[in-house]
């Protein structure tokens, strides 16, 4: 069953501390994006990767790291540096790099930080 | 870097009606995509449309593409309630596929 799973679907973090959101995919795409999207709102890009071991800023990377171990997966760490980190965060795939393919998304996480 | 706008932010029909949704960019595209995003739920791809395509159907959806007014919209004929989500156009900028803010619809029983 191919897909994009994002775990955990909820997760509740203390001011502060650094947390890791998992992406994972067996789809065998070469490119994976991570956004932020806020209530109301459209999606933002934070990362993005065309390539194993190879990663780009996008739109709004402050605050957050990713790396790109393994084609399958691709973390995101929001660090304590997030000024506002509370968000719905969503991971997708495309075949290639670029918007001349679709994109593929997971279920989301909603992180809260209190 | 916002680059397409969808109109209206937010629409409300009754089952059976048709909904349309538009989307306005800035700058030139090599395409247009649409999403759907259930309350909660990660994005669905709907339709890609090139910029040499200037209509394109899938099932009871049909998106149109006018470059020369640099705006797209998406037609989803006689409605269900299962239609109710939002609705996302994303074009590409430097390589990116930029979303807009989205339409969110309603469609009533």
């Amino acid at each position: 069953d191919g897909g994009i799973t994002q775990s955990p679907k909820y997760l509740f973090r203390k001011e502060g501390q650094n947390v890791t959101l998992s992406c994972e995919q067996n789809l065998n795409h070469d490119a994976m994006y991570w956004y932020r999207q806020d209530p109301g709102q459209g999606l933002r890009l934070i990362y993005y990767s065309q390539i194993v071991n190879d990663f780009q800023k996008g739109d709004i990377a402050e605050g957050y790291s990713v790396s790109r171990e393994k084609k399958e997966s691709f973390p995101l760490t929001v660090t304590s540096a997030q000024k506002n980190p509370t968000a719905f965060y969503l991971c997708a795939s495309s075949p290639g790099r670029g918007a001349r393919y679709e994109q593929y998304f997971g279920p989301g996480t909603r992180l809260t930080v209190t | 870097s916002q680059q397409g706008e969808e109109d209206p932010q937010a629409l409300s029909i009754q089952e059976g009606e048709n909904a349309t949704m538009n989307c306005s960019y800035k700058t030139s595209i090599n395409n247009l995509q649409w999403y759907r995003q259930n309350s909660g739920r990660g994005l669905v791809h709907l339709i890609l449309i090139r910029s040499n395509e200037r209509e394109k159907h899938s099932g009871r959806l049909r998106v149109t593409l006018d470059t020369s007014k640099k705006s797209s919209s998406l037609l989803i004929t006689a409605s269900r309630a299962a239609d109710t989500a939002s609705y996302f156009c994303a074009t590409d900028q430097g390589g990116k596929l930029i979303f807009g803010q989205g339409t969110e619809l309603s469609v009533k029983p």
